[in-house]
């Protein structure tokens, strides 16, 4: 069975361009996340959906981020403009149902703003 | 507030080694708890986990138990293998906002 596929893998961009991060869940899954991974702050929660509709977008760091999620199988997570800080490997993951603790994460997207 | 705190890293061992990295949390009630797993350029993943008080997760020779009455869920293993080194996540999942909260995480090394 195929488990998340996340894209691109790796991306290098200059800074201030956009940067669109894709993410297919595990199909019959209901739940979609959102991390952000650095040496220096872990692994952080950015937004999380539940049946297609965000949950929690605290995470979110500022306005030049936002995540949708059109429908069951797809969400993109875009940064308009990015900066050198938003360096970082972006992790989706998804889970079968809102109160389980069992996430299926993505290879990651790492990215590199220049 | 809900969160969790870990052993810091790195842990270099040898292998065949005891292995312990430990693991506290603070919530609300009594949340279900588990340990990820990230090997070198890969995602996480689900190591074992607990869903409720003195139960025992296991899995790969690892395990944690449930201690409620010190909120710890520390992850154990009798003897290293250098394919364990990995870096570890401690994460409760918090009731209600149904969320896992992670951990700073545990990077294990084993020397052969």
């Amino acid at each position: 069975d195929a488990g998340v596929i996340q894209s691109p893998r790796h991306e290098v961009t200059e800074m201030g361009q956009e940067v669109t991060l894709r993410c297919k869940p595990i199909s019959g899954h209901n739940s979609l996340f959102w991390y952000r991974q650095t040496m220096m702050r872990g692994l952080e929660l950015l937004i999380y959906f539940n049946n297609n509709v965000p949950i929690d977008d605290s995470g979110m760091p500022e306005d030049r981020f936002s995540a949708k999620m059109p429908n069951a199988s797809f969400s993109t997570l875009k940064i308009q403009p990015s900066e050198p800080r938003d360096s970082a490997v972006y992790f989706c993951a998804s889970r079968l149902g809102p109160n389980t603790g069992e996430l299926f994460f993505g290879e990651g997207s790492r990215l590199t703003v220049l | 507030g809900n969160s969790v705190t870990q052993m810091e890293g790195p842990v270099t061992l040898s292998e065949e080694a005891f292995l312990t990295i430990n693991c506290t949390y603070t919530a609300t009630g009594y949340p279900s708890l588990f340990w990820y797993v990230q090997y070198p350029g890969e995602g996480l993943q689900l190591l074992l986990k607990a869903t409720k008080a003195d139960d025992k997760g296991s899995n790969k020779g690892f395990e944690a138990t449930y201690r409620k009455e010190t909120t710890s869920f520390h992850l154990e293993k009798g003897s290293v293998q250098v394919s364990d080194s990995a870096v570890y996540f401690c994460a409760p999942l918090i009731q209600g906002a149904q969320k896992l909260v992670f951990g700073q995480g545990t990077r294990l090394t084993i020397n052969p």
